[in-house]
């Protein structure tokens, strides 16, 4: 059964970073497609981009290009995601999900709320 | 980007209802259409994969149609562990988008 156990919740100041971690288990990391999407309160949900680790292959959505970065450690089957210059409007759910060969999600980790405040 | 709407954004129904959420495409994405469960604090489930294929071990009273711009999700008879939201995702093309979500509560 595959399983995607994302990192704590996290608080940080504007203009920082934060790194959240998705890890895999069950099935064949590197065979994986893992997307990051985010949950403003009271929002829908917003794909961020996704990253192939067999491959290396990224793609960003173009809201986020030139500050997020999705990498992955395939030693641990373990996805990152991280964002930078962060401001207000980036607290948010944040989450992982694997998507299949059609783009559909088929698992999904808890999320990770980050708050970003002064 | 295609812009993904849903209809409505909450509903109360009681058990045994049967209920229709729509979702709505900007632009025609064939059948490229998922539909997920979700419930406060929990991962997302995936329901309804292509508009009408029920993902494996979802219960049979899930289904989908549509194509094209216009989707539908029933739930033939709905139970006490359906009372959460659901939204749609079209993967037709880049970026992909998410409806808003309907919040389905206790009559």
């Amino acid at each position: 059964q595959v399983q995607l156990v994302q990192s704590g919740a996290e608080v940080k100041k504007p203009g920082s970073s934060v790194k959240v971690s998705c890890k895999a288990s069950g099935g064949t990391f590197s065979t994986y497609i893992i997307n990051w999407m985010r949950q403003a309160p009271g929002q829908g949900f917003e794909w961020m981009g996704r990253l192939i680790p067999y491959s290396g292959l990224v793609n960003y959505t173009q809201k986020f290009q030139g500050r997020v970065t999705i990498t992955a450690d395939k030693s641990t089957s373990t996805a990152y995601m991280e964002l930078r210059s962060l401001r207000s409007e980036d607290t948010a759910l944040y989450y992982c999900a694997r998507g299949r060969a059609a783009d559909d999600f088929d698992y999904w980790g808890q999320g990770t709320l980050v708050t970003v405040s002064s | 980007d295609i812009q993904m709407t849903q209809s409505p954004s909450t509903l109360s129904a009681s058990v045994g209802d049967r209920v229709t959420i729509t979702c709505r495409a900007s632009q025609s994405i064939s059948s490229w259409l998922a539909w997920y469960q979700h419930k406060p604090g929990k991962a997302p489930k995936l329901l309804i994969y292509l508009a009408s294929n029920l993902q494996s071990g979802v219960p049979s009273r899930f289904s989908g149609s549509g194509s094209g711009t216009e989707f539908t999700l029933t739930i033939s008879s709905l139970q006490p562990d359906d009372f959460a939201s659901y939204f749609c995702h079209q993967y037709n093309s880049y970026p992909f988008t998410f409806g808003p979500g309907t919040k389905v509560g206790i009559k």
